[in-house]
């Protein structure tokens, strides 16, 4: 079956770690997303990528990183430096970037906890 | 700038009444639009989505939406919910900037209950 698979599902961590969550897709798709999900905030976009070796800030990118070496694969890494990094993170991808090609299709997604 | 309210935070319905979830939204030119659900502890999956055309679109579990240009709203219905319909739901609008990405603008969510 085609999808998003995202992994762990819970994430513990100590402060001052950085941790790095993993998002593979199996779809084909050039485009891939990182969202932060906070009660009561809806979806927040962290990183995008539209193609390989490619990858631009979305609108809370500081403290986070990502890197896209491959088609299928985008991990997020949440350093130290981001200031309140728990919370549920979101992996999409689409077809493409651009066009009419804007359904997003979401992995579960993974629960962070730091403490 | 682009933006989506969805200005019920949380709807209580009873099982088998009927559903309107309010959705509006900010943006210059013609919106693509979306609805996604979303269980506890989970991704989200689309419901329907408009990008032109007829402006009564039909969706996965017997959702619809209505895109209003001149309210600018895309309202989602149902006639008679189900006990699993209990979720939340999110709007989104497609907006595309200077490289023309894909980026989606979300609202912050209704809180769909069903009662017995």
């Amino acid at each position: 079956d085609g999808g998003i698979t995202q992994s762990p599902k819970y994430l513990f961590r100590k402060e001052g770690q950085n941790v790095t969550l993993s998002c593979e897709q199996n779809l084909n798709h050039d485009a891939m997303y990182w969202y932060r999900q906070d009660p009561g905030q809806g979806l927040r976009l962290i990183y995008y990528s539209q193609i390989v070796n490619d990858f631009q800030k979305g609108d809370i990118a500081e403290g986070y990183s990502v890197s896209r070496e491959k088609k299928e694969s985008f991990p997020l890494t949440v350093t130290s430096a981001q200031k309140n990094p728990t919370a549920f993170y979101l992996c999409a991808s689409s077809i493409a970037p651009g066009g009419l090609h804007y359904e997003q299709y979401f992995g579960p997604g993974t629960r962070l906890t730091v403490t | 700038a682009q933006s989506v309210t969805q200005p019920d935070i949380h709807i209580t319905v009873s099982e088998g009444a009927s559903l309107e979830l309010r959705c509006n939204y900010s943006y210059g030119a013609t919106p693509y639009l979306f609805w996604y659900v979303q269980s506890p502890g989970q991704g989200l999956q689309l419901l329907l989505k408009y990008f032109s055309g007829d402006t009564l679109v039909q969706g996965i579990k017997g959702f619809e939406a209505e895109f209003k240009r001149s309210q600018s709203s895309f309202n989602l219905r149902k006639p008679s919910v189900h006990w699993s319909d209990a979720a939340e739901y999110f709007c989104a609008v497609g907006a595309g900037y200077g490289g023309a990405t894909n980026k989606l603008i979300f609202g912050t969510g209704t809180l769909l209950a069903v009662q017995p």
